[in-house]
């Protein structure tokens, strides 16, 4: 069974450094063609695709949000993480982790999401 | 990158059928066949329906459908039931550099 859980602090003051941790089980991220990522949505508003990392190291990065991102693989321990610095109020939103088997392809498994809400 | 355009809300009676477009352009929806879509029930997370344009993951039921034509695609929820009334976002692959980008979301109320 495929299962994802994002982990991190649900509440960061204004300009501080978001860390964000994906745990997974039942697939490994060595395998070709793997790939996580990471996708937030604020309150009531629409999904926005973050970042993924795949099997090989390779990054990608929303454009607007690339000069705050980065993203990182643990494979031994199956986490992915997120940082996203210089955090501001209208950062507070759920993020989500979610598989991708193959590059382009779908979403197909996703974590329950963890609430973040940036505020002093 | 800007966000693929869907109607902010559909609605129709059980059995009825709705159909939610979901335009994007030739560098996203007309360039790839990477098209997915999401059900999203109130606080949970999205689940997937459809991917690559108009394929179904194994337990998604057949009433569930997908296509796609030039820079838009389309989800078809036939024979309507209460439980898929919820929020529903496209999502396109963009290439190697923008990666992906999510539709604006759409409302589906079951009247």
């Amino acid at each position: 069974q495929v299962t994802l859980r994002e982990s991190g602090p649900a509440l960061v003051k204004p300009t501080q450094t978001l860390t964000l941790t994906c745990t997974f089980s039942g697939f490994s991220l060595s395998t070709s063609g793997m790939c996580v990522s990471w996708i937030r949505q604020p309150p009531g508003k629409a999904l926005e695709w973050l970042a993924l990392i795949d099997w090989d190291d390779d990054k990608y990065y929303s454009t607007s949000l690339k000069t705050r991102l980065t993203i990182s693989k643990d494979t031994s321990k199956n986490q992915v993480v997120l940082t996203m610095t210089n955090m501001d109020p209208v950062d507070t939103a759920t993020y989500y982790c979610a598989r991708i088997l193959l590059q382009g392809g779908a979403f197909d498994i996703w974590g329950q999401g963890t609430m973040v809400t940036v505020s002093s | 990158q800007s966000a693929l355009t869907q109607p902010r809300s559909v609605s129709g009676s059980p059995g009825q059928s709705v159909t939610i477009s979901c335009t994007g352009t030739s560098s996203d929806v007309g360039g790839y066949n990477y098209v997915s879509w999401y059900q999203q029930h109130p606080g949970k997370a999205p689940k997937l329906m459809i991917y690559d344009v108009s394929k179904r993951p194994s337990g998604v039921p057949d009433r569930f459908s997908g296509s796609k034509s030039g820079n838009t695609a389309s989800l078809t929820i036939s024979g309507l039931q209460a439980e898929d009334e919820a929020d529903y976002y496209c999502c396109s692959y963009a290439g190697s550099y923008t990666s992906y980008v999510f539709g604006t979301g759409t409302k589906v109320t079951v009247l």
